[in-house]
């Protein structure tokens, strides 16, 4: 059974940088990519970028870009998501996902809220 | 790349049938048949309900049917049952071999 546990809620100051972590297990990690999508309080869904852990290449969201890493350990099979020079705007539950060929989010963490606040 | 476009929001009775539609362009819904559909209940994870525009997951019930056509995909939900009340949310690949969503759909039954 797929299982993705992501780590706990964050609060950051503006400014400053967090990563999240997403612990994959019951599958083979090297055989799926992993997206990284986060909901704004009351907003809709927005992904950020996905990484190829088999090949550790990511992909990122051009409104992201120079702001995100997205990295995997395949020997842990655990993905992260690092946001830097957080602002307000960034509160938001982060979810991991696993996609499967070109399926987005077959399975997903249970996301982690992350507030920036000063 | 621009959100895909969806309702705010649609309604139904129990038992009726209701339609969700996603629009987006040539290089995302109308380009590939990459379209997925997710349900999302408050304070919850979302949920894979279709993918690759028609497409099942093991356990998901034969209510949720999904369709495409030129730009504009669907999601039909048939016989209408109070625990269908969610949002729901589109996505698609893109020619930018990235992903976009839709704005999401919250659905009332009535």
């Amino acid at each position: 059974q797929v299982q993705l546990v992501q780590s706990g809620a964050e609060v950051k100051k503006p400014g400053s940088s967090v990563k999240v972590s997403c612990k994959a297990s019951g599958g083979t990690f090297s055989s799926y990519t992993i997206s990284w999508v986060r909901q704004a309080p009351g907003q809709g869904l927005e992904w950020m970028g996905r990484i190829i852990p088999i090949l550790g290449i990511a992909n990122y969201a051009q409104k992201f870009q120079g702001r995100v890493t997205i990295t995997a350990d395949k020997s842990t099979s655990t993905a992260y998501m690092e946001l830097s020079s957080l602002r307000s705007e960034d509160t938001a539950v982060y979810y991991c996902a696993r996609d499967t060929a070109m399926v987005t989010g077959d399975y997903w963490g249970q996301g982690t809220l992350v507030t920036v606040s000063s | 790349q621009s959100a895909l476009t969806q309702p705010a929001s649609v309604s139904g009775s129990p038992g009726q049938s209701i339609t969700i539609s996603c629009t987006g362009t040539s290089s995302d819904v109308g380009g590939y048949n990459y379209v997925s559909w997710y349900q999302q209940h408050p304070g919850k994870a979302p949920k894979l309900m279709i993918y690759d525009v028609s497409n099942r997951p093991s356990g998901v019930s034969n209510r949720f049917s999904g369709s495409k056509s030129g730009n504009t995909a669907s999601l039909t939900i048939s016989g209408l049952q109070a625990e269908d009340e969610a949002d729901y949310y589109c996505s698609s690949y893109t020619s930018s071999s990235i992903v976009v969503f839709g704005g999401g759909t919250k659905l009332t039954v009535l």
